[in-house]
């Protein structure tokens, strides 16, 4: 079956340490990737995301993912991390899985926490 | 705009009950999708919906059932609750799957 796996369920970082969670689908059609977080107590907004073109993609708060389609792979990186990006991360994968419509698809998220 | 909106947002059921989480969105999106997220697994996707009338299931669709008769609003209903359905419940909308999904506040349901 069709999956999303993000092998990190809990990161624990000092402030201004680099971070890189990772995203691996396992899908061989066309897909479009994207990037949540969930702050605690706040509802899932999009960080970014993936279509096409550029592989290296730039979202809010200094996020950045790279898409390796050799891999299958989307992971998301920060250079340096702020107490405020302590929340859950979840990454998406758009596609026909499974035949019917085109689905979103979700990982099981990554718990990161921030130390001051 | 209100956005995407779930009522109701706590819920405590006994198991064999049957109850309807609402969702309605004022954007006229098409599309819409009810997750359920638990702990350590993330958002699971139920059923979704690419328009008024159109639906399909999604990664666990047993015990839970939809329809879309206007597009606007997005009712997911469980016929029997069962223990196993304790979770806490997510709607979503866009436009397309193009664009960002966006969320509702959630519903907290336990069924005991």
């Amino acid at each position: 079956a069709q999956s999303v796996s993000q092998h990190n369920h809990h990161v624990i970082l000092s402030e201004a340490a680099s971070l890189e969670l990772g995203c691996n689908y396992s899908y061989g059609g066309t897909v479009n990737l994207f990037w949540y977080v969930q702050y605690p107590g706040q509802h899932l907004q999009l960080l970014l995301k993936y279509f096409s073109g550029d592989p290296l993609v730039k979202g809010i708060k200094g996020f950045e993912a790279e898409f390796i389609k050799s891999k299958f792979s989307f992971n998301l990186r920060k250079p340096s991390v702020q107490w405020s990006d302590t929340a859950e991360y979840f990454c998406a994968v758009r596609g026909e899985f499974s035949g019917g419509y085109n689905k979103l698809i979700f990982g099981a998220g990554t718990r990161l926490a921030v130390h001051p | 705009n209100a956005g995407v909106t779930q009522t109701p947002k706590f819920q405590v059921l006994k198991t064999g009950q049957s109850m309807t989480l609402q969702c309605a969105q004022d954007m006229n999106h098409e599309y819409m999708s009810w997750y359920r997220q638990d702990p350590g697994m993330g958002l699971r996707l139920i059923h979704y919906s690419v328009g008024a009338g159109i639906t399909d299931q999604g990664e666990v669709p047993n015990g839970y059932n939809v329809s879309r008769s206007t597009t606007e609003d997005f009712p997911l209903r469980l016929l029997s609750a069962a223990p196993s359905q304790t979770s806490v419940y997510f709607c979503a909308s866009s436009y397309s799957l193009d664009n960002e999904q966006f969320f509702g506040p959630g519903t907290r349901l336990t069924v005991l």
